[in-house]
Parts: structure tokens; sequence; C-alpha cells
């Protein structure tokens, strides 16, 4: 079976600008979702995608949004970059949103704002 | 609200020391709880999980025990490896499907 992957695996931006990051879920699993890991720090929550719908989200302001596709690809979008924006995005697929379905993580999108 | 409290890093040991990561947390309800393993320039891999009160979650000689009354789940290895260097991350799971995590801690096994 493949793994959860995602692209690209770095990413360099200005302040101000858009970035779309994306993943691939692993075969067989509906639900993803996205944490943002900063520099020293554990991953923090940002929101999660089941059926294409939005079902969970954290401490997220408006400017970070995803999508789902049909096919459980996800993309993560952060418009108006800020620097605090620059972390380690992860995402990770699940079977379905239960407790006892384990999370899946791909590798991170490294993402720089200057 | 959860939350989960790590031990601060980094820990230093020998290779075939004992090692204990504790963790502690606080949830509504009854979470389940995972440890997970970062390796440089890696994502996230479950090392470990425990669904319920007195579970042992066990995986490559790592062991963690979900204490419900102490509201602990301490990682433990008998004898670590150089390979083992790693950050570890401490984790709840409530039916929300999200994870919460520990801050994390860096562990650095020498020769």
């Amino acid at each position: 079976e493949t793994g959860v992957t995602q692209s690209p695996t770095h990413l360099i931006k200005t302040r101000g600008q858009q970035v779309t990051l994306r993943c691939s879920s692993q075969s067989g699993h509906n639900t993803v979702s996205w944490y943002q890991q900063a520099l020293g720090q554990g991953p923090q929550f940002i929101f999660q995608y089941y059926r294409e719908e939005e079902n969970g989200r954290g401490n997220f302001p408006p400017r970070f949004s995803g999508l789902q596709f049909p096919n459980y690809s996800s993309e993560l979008n952060v418009n108006a970059l800020e620097l605090d924006d620059s972390a380690l995005y992860l995402c990770a697929s699940s079977l379905v949103g239960g407790e006892d379905s384990p999370l899946h993580f791909g590798n991170g999108t490294r993402l720089t704002v200057t | 609200g959860n939350s989960v409290t790590q031990m601060e890093g980094p820990v230093t040991l020998s290779e075939e020391a004992f090692l204990t990561i504790n963790c502690t947390y606080t949830a509504t309800g009854y979470p389940s709880l995972f440890w997970y393993v970062q390796y440089p320039g890696e994502g996230l891999q479950l090392l470990l999980k425990a669904t319920k009160a007195d579970d042992k979650g066990s995986n490559k000689g790592f062991e963690a025990t979900y204490r419900k009354e102490t509201t602990s789940f301490h990682l433990e290895k008998g004898s670590v490896q150089v390979s083992d260097s790693a950050v570890y991350f401490c984790a709840l799971r409530n039916q929300g499907g999200k994870l919460i995590f520990g801050q994390g801690t860096e562990l650095s096994v020498k020769p």
C-alpha cells in the first residue's frame, strides 16, 4: 500500500503571498487532517476533512482553508502569508474519524516565509 | 480543555541505558493515548497506542501504560540504541478525532 505523500517538500514564499500544499492520502483512507508544526514544537491541528467536507477545525484564522477531492487527496491553502506561518505542515490520513483509527502522517512540507 | 505535557528535553543517554520520558494529560472523557516518533527530516510515525485505562501499548521494545488515576502515559525502554535518537511526542485523541500533542522530547543516544 502507498503511504501519505506530500508536495512540495520545501517551499519559500514572501510575506503576503498565497500558497497551496498538496497531500495524497494513504490508499483506502477517507479522512484527512492537516497540522502545523513550528520549529521545536508539537504539531497543532488545523482542520480535518471527511467526505469532502470540513468536520473539525483548530484555532487557525480563515485564511487557512482546505479542500478534499473525491479521490481523497487534499489541499491546504494559506492566503496573505505571515512570517509566523513558517513551519512544517503535516498531512495525516485515516480510515474514519473515530479515535481508534490511527493517523498516518506524510513527511511534511517545510514552508519558509520571508 | 484537553492538553498534554511532556518532560523537557533534550535527554541524552548512553547506549543500553534505561529510558523514561514522562507524559501527563488533561482531558474530558476517555481519550486514546499515543506516542509518535519523528526522525530528522521526516514526518511522524506511530510508535504505540493505548485506548483505555490500564492498557499497555508496546512496539520495538518501547512500552507505555495508560494510567487513568495519575493521568499519565510514560514512555519506557529498557535498553536504548543509537538508532532510537529522535524526537518523541505524546498525544491524546478524543471523540473529535483530532490529535493533541505535547511539545516533544528530543532523545540523543551516544555510543
